[in-house]
């Protein structure tokens, strides 16, 4: 299965570019990554998602590596309503089935 | 507007007493899908439908049930609840299979089961 490993939490301080990495090593040629986030309890928030190239968007920036064994996602300008728990997720090879992992607990402080 | 539907939002119901959740799209979806959620587990899948009829388990299947009747709706059906079964679920949906659309979440439904 394609999984994928983030760390458990991060701070990043009001107006400086948050960086979350996550590594997705068994990930196949043609799986996508997606980046997701949940503020408390409410359903999960599609932030980006890429295959290949690196990918821009009015919420984030996502980085894959050219082995595309991992990746970044950077929010620019964090702000505190970006505190929030981050999803790395690749669907598994060959079905429709979508692996969250645990994430990573993003903290903005002021 | 654009958006998934839960209901209820809330549910506290007793051991073996049959109930379902309603989840309803409006985007014309054919993917839907089921989570379950539980501290330090994370979203956990546990059926999907790539279109009408169509239906395939998840990671953790056992002790739901689901329907795909009409593209809109995709209930979740717990025949016989359980207080393992106590958590907060969400139903997502996108257009086409999940891997290349982004998937649209409801704002879930918290169950207790005593």
């Amino acid at each position: 299965d394609a999984k994928t490993t983030q760390p458990t939490s991060m701070d990043c301080a009001e107006g400086r570019a948050a960086n979350l990495p996550c590594n997705h090593s068994t990930i196949s040629g043609n799986e996508y990554v997606y980046w997701y986030r949940q503020i408390h309890s409410q359903g999960p928030q599609y932030i980006i998602h890429g295959l290949k190239n690196n990918e821009t968007n009015e919420m984030a920036s996502l980085i894959i590596t050219e082995d595309r064994k991992s990746s970044t996602l950077i929010l620019p300008h964090a702000t505190l309503r970006d505190t929030a728990v981050y999803y790395c997720i690749v669907r598994v090879a060959n079905t429709d089935k979508l692996i969250f992992g645990t994430g990573t607990r993003l903290q903005v402080f002021p | 507007e654009a958006q998934v539907t839960q209901n209820p939002r809330y549910l506290i119901t007793v051991t073996g007493k049959k109930l379902t959740v309603t989840c309803s799209q409006n985007m014309n979806h054919e993917y839907m899908s089921w989570y379950r959620q539980d501290p330090g587990l994370g979203l956990r899948q546990i059926y999907y439908s790539m279109n009408v009829e169509v239906t395939d388990k998840g990671d953790v299947p056992e002790g739901y049930k689901v329907s795909r009747k009409e593209k809109r709706n995709f209930p979740l059906i717990l025949e016989s609840p359980s207080p393992n079964q106590t958590s907060l679920y969400f139903c997502a949906s996108s257009w086409g299979g999940a891997y290349n659309s982004p998937l649209h979440f409801g704002n879930g439904t918290r169950l207790t089961v005593t």
